[in-house]
């Protein structure tokens, strides 16, 4: 079975500070990986996704993630936290049998404080 | 604009009365999906469509059904309504199904509470 995990519920960072949300994987062979953002009221957002090729994945509003398969992660980084950063972060993987499929995380709730 | 629209966002329902939440999408996507969101389990897909005719069930679709009789609309049907599907919903979308690198569009959601 494919699945992703996201240990943290919460992480708190201050302004200005870099951020990391973590995720890892488990999937037979190479993942298609995914980050969404979820504001308050809202739908899911794409921030940047890794299918194959460089580690380090660029996306929107400043982020990335990097692809570690030795240690089957996939966290998501920022090197400057911006308080309207502060959302509900979901880490999601397609199945690599059926394309059609996708399995999230739980999430983590990033809070930036000014 | 290209959007996912949701209707209704907010419904509370009692226990058996049959409900449909719309989910329409304006972009031509031949994929569409229904999810929904609770604390601590993140989203799980309740089922999907690859295009018209033709849907799937995800890895949670007991009490739910959907239909695809045109490529925009993929409605959500509840036939009899319990409790335990007292979530948060959302519609997905995205160009094909059959494409690693597609990524969906979601819909703003739809809080369903069923008393």
């Amino acid at each position: 079975a494919q699945s992703v995990a996201q240990p943290e519920d919460q992480v708190n960072v201050a302004e200005g500070n870099p951020l990391t949300v973590k995720c890892t994987y488990s999937v037979s062979g190479n993942p298609y990986l995914f980050w969404y953002v979820q504001y308050p009221n809202r739908g899911l957002q794409f921030l940047l996704k890794y299918i194959t090729g460089d580690n380090l994945v660029k996306g929107s509003y400043g982020f990335e993630a990097e692809f570690n398969k030795s240690q089957t992660s996939f966290h998501l980084k920022k090197p400057s936290a911006l308080v309207s950063d502060s959302a509900l972060y979901f880490c999601a993987v397609r199945d690599l049998y059926n394309f059609n499929k996708f399995y999230f995380g739980s999430g983590t709730k990033l809070n930036v404080k000014p | 604009e290209a959007q996912v629209t949701q209707n209704p966002r907010y419904l509370i329902t009692v226990t058996g009365k049959k409900l449909t939440v719309t989910c329409s999408q304006n972009m031509n996507h031949e994929y569409m999906s229904w999810y929904r969101q609770d604390p601590g389990l993140g989203l799980r897909q309740i089922y999907y469509s690859m295009n018209v005719e033709v849907t799937d069930k995800g890895d949670v679709p007991e009490g739910y059904k959907v239909s695809r009789k045109e490529k925009r609309n993929f409605p959500l049907i509840l036939e009899s309504p319990s409790p335990n599907q007292t979530s948060l919903y959302f519609c997905a979308s995205s160009p094909s199904g059959r494409r690693s690198t597609d990524t969906q569009y979601f819909g703003p959601g739809t809080r369903l509470t069923v008393l």
